[in-house]
């Protein structure tokens, strides 16, 4: 069945790194764009990153440009989010994300998400 | 960026009822607006498309509507299932593509 798994997340301090892992199964992974979207405790939903089918194109939400980085292997049907110089704002559930095909920057499937906490 | 505003923010409702969320772009989306619903400890579940489109497997009790700036989600015969919150979501000029703050549907 179409899947999507993160991994990585975990307890970091104020400053430090962390590198999240996504892999799918169930479809043709190289023929979707992909986001990565967080979830605050207790808050809405933020999308954090995007990228194209092939990886040319990457955006990012102003609040991680420049600390978080988007990439996909298609070989390996497999997403990273490496997140930098991270802050306690940045703890949330991240979710990787299918992008839906029939509306453009839409989320069709979602996987079940992995925990960032950012704390000294 | 493309601010999304969602009203109520909360509601309560019972068994049986029709309920209406709305949201609001900061400017036209021109029908490019999703919603969502989202239950404790679970991911989002993708509910509408393009403001009206129904997901496939999605119940007919959900439907959409709206253009321009103003969309709604309507949820007839309420089922305990649908106790949830819900999120709209522009995606008409990314980056960044943005959701409204939620709706939260509780049990009245």
């Amino acid at each position: 069945q179409v899947q999507l798994v993160e991994s990585g997340g975990g307890l970091v301090k104020p400053g430090g790194s962390l590198r999240l892992s996504c892999v799918a199964s169930g479809f043709t992974f190289s023929d979707y764009y992909m986001n990565w979207i967080r979830q605050a405790p207790g808050k809405g939903l933020e999308w954090v990153a995007y990228i194209s089918s092939s990886g040319s194109t990457i955006y990012y939400a102003d609040s991680v440009k420049g600390r978080f980085t988007f990439s996909r292997d298609n070989a390996k049907n497999s997403l990273l989010l490496q997140l930098t110089s991270l802050r306690a704002d940045d703890t949330a559930v991240y979710y990787c994300a299918r992008g839906f095909t029939r509306t453009r920057f839409g989320f069709d499937v979602w996987g079940q998400g992995t925990m960032v906490t950012v704390s000294s | 960026d493309i601010q999304m505003t969602q009203s109520p923010s909360s509601l309560s409702a019972s068994v049986g009822d029709r309920v209406t969320i709305t949201c609001r772009a900061s400017q036209s989306i021109s029908s490019y607006l999703n919603w969502y619903q989202q239950k404790p400890g679970e991911a989002p579940k993708l509910l509408i498309y393009a403001a009206s489109d129904l997901q496939s497997g999605v119940s007919s009790r959900f439907s959409g509507s709206g253009s321009g700036t103003d969309y709604t989600l309507t949820i007839n015969n309420l089922q305990p299932e649908d106790f949830a919150t819900y999120y709209c979501q522009q995606s008409y000029s990314p980056p960044p593509i943005t959701f409204g703050q939620g709706t939260r549907l509780e049990i009245k």
